[in-house]
This record gives structure tokens, C-alpha cells and sequence, in this order.
């Protein structure tokens, strides 16, 4: 079984400036992990994600994702924020164990301060 | 065509009605998914179809009812709803069962479910 956990339920950064938003995960086997952004009332956008290869993920919009074993870790970053990446993002893990699916995260409030 | 198209875009329903929401895809993904998602929550896996077939469900009450009627279309049938089924209801697609791993899950805009 895979889970993850997102540790922040909001984050806040100026414009300009760079961002982390949190993930760790927790799983049974190799580790299958996602990033989704939701906007207000809309459905979910597909960031990134990370099956295996190289541990830094490139992903729409400018975003990146650092997975890291040791310390269990798959932080979403932007070198620089703008204001338009203020949303809901969530992590997820494949659901795995022959259950195709998502298992996501609780969500982190991104908001970029003009 | 990249998109998945779910109608209504919002629906208020009483308790005793019965309704539809619908989830329309043509990007020839063999895989389908209703997910439910409360204010403030994260979405939450409630059926899986794999190749017009139910393969995955939940645990959901039987109030909630889905239909595969072909590979481009997913319905789910609401009858008898609670209150607290109030919540944006998501249909995703990927290529296949569990080709999501590889090649993405692409998610609709959701429907906005009042009960009342």
C-alpha cells in the first residue's frame, strides 16, 4: 500500500520568490508519486510525477520535484513564484496492489503574496 | 481532444429525486474513475472501470450507482442522496488499467453537487 502526507495545509511566499511545497511518503514497494494543482471550483491539473529515473522530476509551468529515499521526500519547487500558482496542490501515490487509482494527499494552500 | 467533460457543471437535487452526472471522454483512454471530493478535502477513489468494466468500487453506498455505457462515456446514477453527499464529484481517464502510472491521469472539471 502507498500513502503520502502533505505536512502544511497552507504556504505562503512572496512573488518572486522561491517555493517548496512539502510531501513525504510512505509505501510498500517502489514508490509511484504525482503532483496535481486545483484552481477554485475546477477540476485537477497534472504537475509531474515520478516512477523511476532521474531524482529530479521536471513538470508543466516551471514546476520541479526533488524525490529523495533517504529521507522519504517528494517536495514540489518553483525557482520563482508568481502570483497565478496560488491553488490547491495536492501529492499523490499510485494506489497500487492491483487497485489502479490515486491515494492523495490532504492538499497545501499555495499563496504567492504580490 | 485532451479533455475530460463532465455535465452538469453544478446540480442541486432533493433527496427523494433521482439524477445523473455524466463524464465524456475521447481520447481513447480504456480507463475511467469517479472521485468524490468534500470542501476543503482531498479526492477520494470511489469506482474504477477498465475496459467498460467495473473493476474497483470503494465501498460506496448503494444510493450511488455507475454506468459504463461505452468506452468514451461514464455516468454515475444518484437516487435517494443524504445531505452530507454534497460534495464536486470528479471523473478522471488514463490509457488503461494501470497504464496511469505510466502516461497520467487526466481529471474533468467536476460537478458541484448540492442535496438538499
Amino acid at each position: 500500500a502507498q500513502s503520502v502526507a502533505q505536512p502544511e495545509d497552507q504556504v505562503n511566499v512572496a512573488e518572486g520568490n522561491p517555493l517548496t511545497v512539502k510531501c513525504t511518503y510512505s509505501v510498500s514497494g517502489n514508490p509511484y508519486l504525482f503532483w496535481y494543482v486545483q484552481y477554485p471550483n475546477r477540476g485537477l491539473q497534472f504537475l509531474l510525477k515520478y516512477i523511476t529515473g532521474d531524482n529530479l522530476v521536471k513538470g508543466s509551468y516551471g514546476f520541479e520535484a526533488e524525490f529523495n529515499k533517504s529521507q522519504t521526500s517528494f517536495h514540489l519547487k518553483k525557482p520563482s513564484a508568481l502570483v497565478s500558482d496560488s491553488a490547491l496542490y495536492f501529492c499523490a501515490s499510485y494506489s497500487g496492489g492491483g487497485a489502479d487509482g490515486l491515494t492523495f494527499g490532504k492538499g497545501t494552500h499555495l499563496i504567492i503574496q504580490p | 481532444d485532451t479533455e475530460v467533460t463532465q455535465t452538469p457543471k453544478h446540480l442541486v437535487m432533493g433527496m427523494t429525486n433521482k439524477k445523473s452526472l455524466k463524464c465524456e471522454q475521447h481520447m481513447g483512454h480504456r480507463a475511467m474513475y469517479w472521485y468524490k471530493q468534500k470542501a476543503k478535502k482531498p479526492p477520494e477513489l470511489m469506482f474504477v472501470y477498465s475496459y467498460e468494466k467495473l473493476s474497483i468500487n470503494e465501498s460506496v453506498p448503494s444510493r450511488f450507482s455507475p454506468e459504463c455505457p461505452n468506452s468514451s462515456l461514464l455516468n454515475l446514477h444518484l437516487h435517494a442522496l443524504q445531505p452530507e453527499d454534497s460534495a464536486l464529484y470528479l471523473c478522471a481517464s488514463s490509457q488503461g488499467p494501470d497504464e496511469g502510472l505510466n502516461y497520467g491521469y487526466t481529471f474533468g472539471s467536476g460537478t458541484r453537487l448540492t442535496v438538499v
